[in-house]
């Protein structure tokens, strides 16, 4: 069974800072998929950026990277020079090799960027 | 467009009522999804579809049906609603069950009472 952690429950941050968030997942697969998703405050959530496992270069979109950790089984999302609008809940989520199956999502991180 | 449109966006029930949420999307997408979200337990998957009738049970699929009769369309249907079941319901759909890549709709809040 696969099961994807989001320990930090909130983070606030200054407008134009670097914000890192976690995210620690448990698989028996060789294969997976890692994503990040976005929901903002009107409830939309939106796709962001994915990492898939046997890519070792970290992926990167926009203002947004990730920090993929194999070894630790850790997939880290970052965003650079926040903007208020980045202020939304961020969901970690996995898909093991098993096309069968939906993806599995972590309970979020809230982020805030104040001015 | 690229969109998936869910309706209602809102709906109060009681209890034992049936509750139909329907979901459409734009994209010629094979694979639906339908999860749920609630405080503290994140979003759940309920149901997937991978085309037109063939569904497979998520990892809470007790309380819930689904029909996919054309491949733009998938329904949740609520057979008698409970309480437990008030949620906020997110339909979501991907090119192919593969790809990862979620499109979600705006989502629907459903209130038993």
């Amino acid at each position: 069974a696969q099961k994807v952690t989001q320990t930090q429950t909130s983070i606030s941050v200054v407008e134009k800072t670097t914000v890192t968030m976690d995210c620690v997942y448990e698989t028996r697969d060789s294969s997976y998929f890692l994503f990040w998703y976005k929901q903002t405050a009107s409830g939309e959530i939106v796709f962001l950026i994915r990492q898939d496992s046997y890519k070792k270069e970290n992926a990167t979109v926009g203002h947004y990277s990730l920090n993929f950790q194999k070894p630790k089984s850790s997939i880290g999302l970052i965003i650079t020079a926040t903007q208020i609008e980045d202020s939304a809940v961020y969901f970690c989520a996995m898909r093991e090799g098993n096309y069968a199956q939906g993806l599995t999502f972590g309970l979020g991180t809230r982020v805030s960027v104040f001015p | 467009d690229m969109k998936v449109t869910q309706m209602p966006r809102y709906l109060i029930k009681r209890m034992g009522e049936n509750v139909l949420l329907e979901c459409g999307q734009d994209m010629s997408h094979e694979t639906m999804y339908w999860y749920r979200q609630d405080p503290g337990l994140g979003l759940q998957l309920i149901y997937i579809s991978y085309d037109v009738d063939s569904n497979s049970e998520g990892d809470i699929p007790k309380g819930y049906r689904v029909s996919r009769k054309k491949r733009e369309h998938f329904s949740l249907i609520l057979d008698s609603a409970k309480t437990n079941q008030t949620s906020v319901y997110f339909c979501a759909s991907s090119f192919r069950v593969g790809t990862g890549q979620l499109y979600f709709g705006e989502g629907s809040k459903l209130t038993v009472l």
